[in-house]
């Protein structure tokens, strides 16, 4: 079965700095695709960033950056110059491939980050 | 912009209550899902609907059913609520059923409403 871990329940970084958030995936399908949501708060989720696994350069949107390892099987995000509305829960995603050519996204528990002033 | 309203926000319920939870999306979109979010486990899917009528079970549809009898409407029914319903109910909806994007357009991933809390006591 397909599956997503992010390892850090909680996660802290000094305003301006870079910060990066681990997601490790498992998949026996050739094709996939990654996410990144954020949930603020306010509690709606956010799309921030998407990888195909065909994908030959890194996704980046903006402040975020997608490091993807096919090999070692990770997709961690990568916030640059973090600002402190960047503080929220952070989950990553995979696509599943279901019968009949439908999709669902399956997520990982996600981490928690603070951004201290 | 797509929307996706979640009516209810905040929802306090009697053990063996019915309850009913809506999600409506005004951009035509094909595709709408209802996710449990708890803590430590992610979100989880529940219930979702390629098409009017048509109803599909996700990973945990156990205690629950749906409803799709227009397509901008995709209600989550707790037919006998228990304490553990107690949770965070998210609704998405998506244009295609492959869930890719165009980099820089976010076309085609899962929108989600802003989410409704439901404590069962």
């Amino acid at each position: 079965a397909q599956k997503i871990t992010q390892t850090q329940p909680g996660m802290f970084v000094q305003e301006k700095e870079a910060v990066t958030l681990d997601c490790t995936y498992d998949t026996s399908d050739p094709s996939y695709g990654l996410f990144w949501y954020k949930q603020p708060s306010s509690g709606e989720m956010i799309f921030l960033i998407y990888q195909g696994s065909y994908d030959q350069q890194n996704a980046t949107e903006g402040r975020y950056s997608l490091n993807f390892q096919k090999a070692r099987k990770s997709a961690n995000l990568v916030i640059s110059a973090s600002q402190l509305g960047d503080s929220a829960m952070y989950f990553c995603a995979m696509r599943e491939a279901l019968s009949g050519g439908y999709n669902k996204l399956i997520f990982g528990a996600g981490t928690r980050l603070a951004v201290h002033p | 912009d797509v929307k996706v309203t979640q009516s209810s926000r905040y929802l306090v319920k009697r053990t063996g209550e019915k309850v009913f939870l809506e999600c409506v999306q005004d951009m035509d979109h094909e595709n709408m899902f209802w996710y449990r979010q708890d803590p430590g486990l992610g979100l989880r899917l529940i219930y979702f609907s390629y098409d009017v009528k048509m109803k599909e079970k996700g990973d945990i549809p156990e205690g629950y059913s749906v409803s799709r009898e227009k397509k901008e409407r995709f209600s989550l029914i707790l037919e006998s609520a228990s304490t553990n319903q107690t949770s965070m109910y998210l609704c998405a909806s998506s244009l295609g059923t492959d869930l890719t994007t165009v980099p820089g357009s976010g076309a085609n991933v899962l929108t989600f409403g802003a989410g409704s809390r439901l404590t069962v006591l």
